[in-house]
This record gives structure tokens, sequence and C-alpha cells, in this order.
């Protein structure tokens, strides 16, 4: 079945410094790919979104690119800071899938002081 | 815009009890999803309601179900509560439920069954 797998599980980076987090996906028809961030006792967020006519997407300290060839899309954060600190989810749009979205299994990040 | 809202945020309840959770969509989002939250497990989709009828529905058994009423409003129930169902139950809303559309999460509701 579709599939949708995130990595690193856990990442811990120095206040300042940037954080990256990667995410393949395996259905070819995937076109729109939301990013979710949770805070402790929190939904998810979106933060960012891109969809597949865009390569890279960038809000302020915040980035995704997309590379539908090989299907894989990452999240940059540049300049952590310390309330970046939650679970990043990645999502791809899901055509098969009853939620019509199919998520990673999130990355746990640590922004260190 | 008011976000997605769901109440009660925190519930306890036993073995055997049933549970009903509420959610309010944004305004003029007419799918809800719901999902349940589990260390293990990720995000799992329960099932998705649309103009009062459920449309597409996750892998659970029968004792979760849901409904949604006339004004997007949806409730999920659960009927004799497990252990295992404790979880941060999230709802999400969009204004179809198109495969390209953003979901929008509220903030769940935390159940824990003793």
């Amino acid at each position: 079945g579709e599939n949708v797998e995130q990595h690193p599980s856990t990442l811990s980076v120095q206040e300042g410094d940037s954080a990256v987090i990667k995410c393949t996906y395996s259905d070819s028809a995937s076109n729109y790919f939301p990013w979710y961030k949770q805070e402790l006792g929190k939904g998810p967020q979106l933060i960012i979104d891109i969809r597949s006519n865009v390569g890279e997407k960038k809000d302020q300290r915040i980035a995704v690119t997309l590379n539908k060839t090989a299907k894989h899309f990452s999240l940059h954060i540049t300049e952590t800071q310390p309330e970046d600190s939650a679970v990043y989810f990645c999502a791809a749009s899901g055509y098969s899938s009853a939620s019509k979205i199919i998520f990673g299994s999130g990355t746990r990040l640590s922004i260190r002081p | 815009k008011a976000g997605v809202t769901q109440t009660p945020r925190y519930l306890i309840k036993t073995r055997g009890q049933q549970v009903t959770l509420s959610c309010s969509p944004i305004s003029g989002h007419r799918s809800v999803s719901w999902y349940q939250q589990t260390p293990g497990q990720g995000l799992q989709f329960l099932f998705e309601y649309f103009s009062e009828t459920q449309r597409n529905k996750g892998n659970f058994p029968g004792r979760f179900s849901g409904r949604q009423f006339s004004n997007s409003r949806s409730e999920m129930n659960v009927s004799t509560l497990e252990l295992g169902d404790s979880a941060l139950y999230l709802c999400a809303s969009s204004t179809r439920g198109a495969v390209e559309e953003t979901q929008y999460f509220g903030p769940g509701t935390r159940l824990l069954v003793l």
C-alpha cells in the first residue's frame, strides 16, 4: 500500500544551527505535501505545504524542497530557536487512501540552548 | 476564523464504559476526519464524514462510530472501552475533503481508560 517514510525519528541540534527532516513517499500520483508541527498537548498545526508543480517553497526560516523524480521531500529549518522544539510530521496526498493523506511517523526535534 | 474545536479536552473513563467526543470544524468546512494518535502507532485514521454521511473508514472495530450533524459538527463514540483505547483523539476539517486539500486539526481530546 501507500507509504510515507520519515527520517530521522529524533533530532537534536544546537540553537542557531539548521535542522533537516527527510521523507520519501511511494505513490507517484501524490501531488500535495504538507508539513505539520505538533507541540506538547496540542494538535498538529500546518506549518508549510508544497504542491507538485513547485520544487521549493520558503516561509521565513522554514523551507520545503520536493524531488518528484526521486519521490522525496524535505523540511529545512534555519537559525533554529527553542520554540522550534516539537514533533514534526510530513504527509503526502493519497489517492488510494481512505484518509486522503498519509502521514510519516514523525520526528522529535529538540533544540539545545 | 476560529479554528477546529474539540470537547472535552481530557477524559478519564473505566473499562467497559462508553464515551462521546465532539468536534466543531472551521466555519464553512464540511468534511470532518477523526484520527487516533498513540506513541506506538502514530496517527491512525478512524473515519471521515461529509454532509452527514460517513464517506471513508479506517481499520478500527465497530466499537468506534461517529456521526455528523447538519451544521457539520461531528461526534465520535467509543463503546465498551478497553485499556488500549487510551489515546489522543484528533479531528481535522477541510472544505470538501478532497485529496489535495489541507486538513486543519483541533487540539484533541486526551482519553485515559483505567
